[in-house]
């Protein structure tokens, strides 16, 4: 099973909105609303900031926002903060379970 | 408070066996709809979902990989082992575990709480 798809890099300055794209098939993020997204800061532990497409866990932002249309999935980070500068991963279940690419945040 | 941190050996050579320790704390791998997955990251690369063992000891494998995992749980060590055979440098990489914490017989299909990870290297 292929990795989903993300952009390599995304950057955008304080305050600012970005968004990560999240590709995948309909094998995987279009067949099932089991998408999630972590924050990876690197050398610390991996932290979840969406699941099931949208939901948010308690203690996160609701800066972060999730959505899914087809077979894409978004991660929307909206007033960036210096905090969020880090690596983000989306994944899918499908029958088990496939994670993204990857993606850099810069915060400029 | 929830954690998990891997153990294991930072350098193996190929054709030998890993083997990689979670040990946790802060649930019981026992309640309904708890479950620990293992999941590595090459350097470089992004994550892979290696396997994942279930609270009524339900075990899943990555399709590609699943002749050389086996993974367990020792709950009364607050344990999960997975076992790798036959490594070889394709197997170098970081290695997490992390928790998954349905309720009930509903598994929640994403990871709630990770640990750091452990490096390993293989060469000879």
């Amino acid at each position: 099973q292929s990795a989903l798809t993300q952009p390599r890099s995304v950057s955008g300055s304080p305050g600012q909105s970005v968004t990560i794209s999240c590709t995948g098939t309909s094998d995987d993020v279009g067949g099932y609303n089991y998408v999630s997204w972590y924050q990876h800061h690197p050398g610390k532990a991996p932290k979840i900031v969406i699941f099931d497409v949208n939901k948010r866990p308690s203690g996160v932002p609701d800066r972060f926002s999730g959505s899914k249309s087809g077979n894409t999935a978004s991660l929307t980070v909206s007033g960036l903060q210096a905090e969020d500068e880090a690596d983000y991963y989306c994944c899918s279940y499908a029958g088990n379970y496939v994670f993204g690419t990857g993606t850099k945040v810069t915060v400029l | 408070q929830v954690t998990l941190r891997e153990s294991g050996p930072a350098l193996v050579k190929p054709t030998q066996t890993l083997i990689l320790t979670c040990t946790y704390s802060g649930f019981s791998l026992s309640t309904n709809g708890m479950c620990v997955s293992w999941i590595r990251q090459p350097p470089g690369k992004a994550l892979e979902w290696l396997a994942r063992i279930d609270w009524d000891d339900d075990k899943y494998y990555n399709v590609s990989l699943k002749t050389r995992l086996t993974i367990s749980k020792d709950t009364s060590k607050n344990e999960v082992v997975l076992t790798i055979t036959n490594v070889d440098p394709a197997d170098t990489g970081t290695y997490y575990c992390a928790r998954s914490s349905g309720s009930g017989r509903y598994v929640a299909h994403y990871f709630d709480n990770w640990g750091q990870g452990t490096e390993v290297a293989v060469y000879s």
